[in-house]
């Protein structure tokens, strides 16, 4: 079975700083991955994907993520955060031979700080 | 286009009674999830529905809990004498491919 490990519960960063929120995976096959935001009463949205090709993915609103198989990490950046940015974050996997369930990570809070 | 709907947005209801949980996909998506999101946690998995047959019910935390879905459509997820610690955000999802697109939930409280 896949697990996912969020590394920080929460990451409290000052607005135009820099970020990353970790995210490491387990899974004996190859899988697809994604983080997703959850800004504050909301629903979960795309925030972006890995399925194949280029391990550098570019998502909405200025973050992008990186999937390294040897390391089976797949950490979510930002060069410049912005008060909007504050959100709770999830990373997922999926199968990429049953792609009807997701793992979730539990969560990784960022609050960006004026 | 429409997204992922689900009703009620909210529902307080006591202790023993049973509940009906709505989630509307968006057209077209063959595969419909159930979430449990309890307060400050992850996203815990209930079930997951291809077309109208379950293949993977390993989440249902209990035989309370039960859903159905009619063709590609609607879904319904039904708890049965509810406990206070089924409290939590129910969340759906619908998918083509993978990508999962989220309704806004509903938030169950049970006194």
């Amino acid at each position: 079975a896949q697990s996912v490990t969020q590394l920080d519960s929460q990451v409290p960063v000052f607005e135009e700083a820099p970020v990353e929120l970790r995210c490491n995976y387990s899974s004996s096959v190859s899988v697809y991955l994604f983080w997703y935001v959850q800004y504050p009463n909301q629903g979960l949205q795309l925030l972006l994907k890995y399925l194949s090709g280029s391990t550098l993915v570019k998502g909405i609103n200025g973050f992008e993520a990186e999937f390294n198989k040897s390391q089976t990490s797949f950490h979510l950046r930002k060069p410049s955060v912005h008060i909007s940015d504050t959100a709770e974050y999830f990373c997922a996997v999926t199968l990429i031979t049953n792609a009807g369930k997701s793992t979730f990570g539990d969560g990784t809070t960022l609050t960006v700080k004026p | 286009g429409a997204g992922v709907s689900q009703s009620p947005s909210n529902k307080v209801t006591e202790k023993g009674k049973d509940v009906e949980l709505r989630c509307d996909p968006i057209s077209g998506h063959t595969a419909l999830y159930w979430y449990r999101q309890r307060l400050g946690q992850g996203l815990e998995f209930l079930i997951y529905f291809q077309g109208n047959s379950a293949p993977d019910k390993s989440g249902l935390p209990s035989d309370r809990f039960s859903a159905e879905r009619t063709g590609e459509s609607v879904s319904t997820l039904t708890i049965q004498r509810t406990q206070q610690e089924d409290s939590a955000v129910y969340l759906c999802a619908s998918s083509l491919f993978a990508e999962q697109y989220f309704g806004p939930g509903t938030r169950l409280t049970v006194t």
